[in-house]
């Protein structure tokens, strides 16, 4: 596609549901990054893929946030027993990592997840 | 990736130029700065990056002091369109590591 693209754009649950988040990179990126971005606060780094390498999970808050990319594009994030706390927005960017990149990152619209 | 330090708000007049600080004191020798801005309610978007030399696109103009521990993102002639946060990044170019953003700086444009 022509950019990143995530979905759903809006998820609305229940706390203690598992919810499951979308991203489809631009064709060609291979590096995929996810973000959350709680009301009026800044970019909080969550998990890293960088091609057949092991994902960066260094900003994942709990062991109920996990993410997988699978065939080095698509990547799903999922939340297991969602919390009132998880709600934001989740952004996803993708970038094409080689020798004289730019390494610019594209970012999709996001998904908003409100726990109720 | 080196930190950066920005002003939490900063306001400008309509059609004046903006100017905005960064401090990276720690910036390594084969980091890059990089400029994003984050619209609200939209996915942040990419403005400008540059190494050492001064850079200059149809968005804005970045200015690196000659120790590269600070710079200045310039928007010369602010519109109401520029209101946003504006984060600048330092990393290494090629994009093979992760990437912070900070808490950036919320730019408003006053009429």
């Amino acid at each position: 596609g022509a950019g990143v693209s995530q979905s759903p754009s809006n998820k609305v649950t229940e706390k203690g549901k598992d919810v499951e988040l979308r991203c489809d990179p631009i064709s060609g990126h291979t590096a995929l990054y996810w973000y959350r971005q709680s009301l009026g606060q800044g970019l909080e780094f969550l998990i890293y893929f960088q091609g057949n390498s092991a994902p960066d999970k260094s900003g994942l808050p709990s062991d109920r946030f996990s993410a997988e990319r699978t065939g080095g594009s698509v990547s799903t994030l999922t939340i297991q027993r969602t919390q009132q706390e998880d709600s934001a927005v989740y952004l996803c960017a993708s970038s094409l990592v080689s020798q004289g990149s730019t390494g610019e990152l594209f970012f999709g619209e996001g998904s908003r997840l409100t726990v109720l | 990736d080196a930190k950066t330090t920005q002003p939490t708000s900063m306001d400008c007049a309509e059609g004046r130029a903006a100017n905005l600080p960064c401090n990276h004191s720690t910036i390594s020798g084969n980091e890059y700065v990089y400029w994003y801005r984050q619209i609200h309610s939209q996915g942040p978007q990419y403005i400008i990056h540059g190494l050492k030399n001064n850079e200059t696109n149809e968005m804005a103009s970045l200015i690196i002091t000659e120790d590269r521990k600070s710079s200045t993102l310039i928007l010369p002639h602010a519109t109401l369109r520029d209101t946003a946060v504006y984060y600048c990044i330092v990393r290494v170019a090629d994009g093979a590591n992760n990437l912070f953003f900070g808490t950036g700086t919320r730019l408003t444009v006053i009429p």
